[in-house]
């Protein structure tokens, strides 16, 4: 068990419709980063926080939208749904920016 | 771009056998290189950090090192357990990002 947890585990739901998976880092971590892991792709980065603010984006389409909460759990928005967006979403976390990073279970997103 | 580049796509090994998995680099000015073990549907498993060429880390079976362009990851006398895949993954310079490689898929057979 690394410390961080995600919710769902599992999200199936239809196009053009949005959900919000959920992130809490480990304790005492301040960093955030979020990536995309699907078949074809390997493991993306989308998008990363340090204690509240954006500090980078990767490969994150307009469609998708996170943010970091004060008490450093975070979000992501992923919105009018399309099938190419079923994957394997990561949440990790870092004591701060550069260290190892520890990474969530997933929420596997099926859209039909 | 940086980018970073994982060879073999897949090693099929028998248990005992020993072999060397690559990571390949090209970022400038490394802030560390990172191997990770991920196991099907689960989330990346944070195994080492590098930071300079000649740096070595063990854990149990598994050796990795770092030259100037590439680390390798040695498995000394593998066992079934440690099928998976290993991804490694390299910062941007100020550590806005990290690069992932697509990932070794290591199957070890009793």
């Amino acid at each position: 068990d690394s410390g961080v947890t995600q919710t769902p585990k599992h999200l199936i739901t239809a196009t053009g419709q949005r959900v919000t998976l959920r992130c809490s880092p480990r304790s005492g971590d301040l960093s955030v980063y979020w990536y995309q892991q699907s078949l074809d792709q390997g493991l993306q980065f989308l998008i990363q926080y340090y204690n509240g603010e954006e500090r980078a984006k990767g490969n994150i389409l307009e469609r998708f939208s996170a943010q970091q909460f004060p008490d450093l759990h975070s979000e992501l928005n992923l919105s009018s749904l399309e099938l190419g967006d079923s994957a394997l979403y990561f949440c990790a976390s870092s004591v701060t920016i550069g260290n190892e990073q520890y990474f969530g279970p997933g929420t596997r997103l099926t859209v039909t | 771009e940086d980018q970073v580049t994982q060879s073999p796509e897949a090693l099929r090994l028998q248990e005992g056998e020993s072999s060397s998995l690559n990571c390949s680099y090209t970022v400038s000015g490394l802030r560390g290189l990172f191997w990770y073990r991920q196991d099907p549907g689960k989330g990346p498993e944070f195994l080492f950090t590098l930071y300079s060429a000649g740096e070595e880390k063990e854990k149990e079976r598994l050796k990795a090192t770092l030259t100037k362009k590439e680390s390798f990851l040695h498995i000394t006398a593998p066992k079934p357990e440690d099928s998976a895949t290993y991804l490694c993954a390299v910062p941007e310079y100020n550590f806005n990002k990290f690069y992932f490689g697509s990932g070794t898929k290591l199957n070890v057979k009793p």
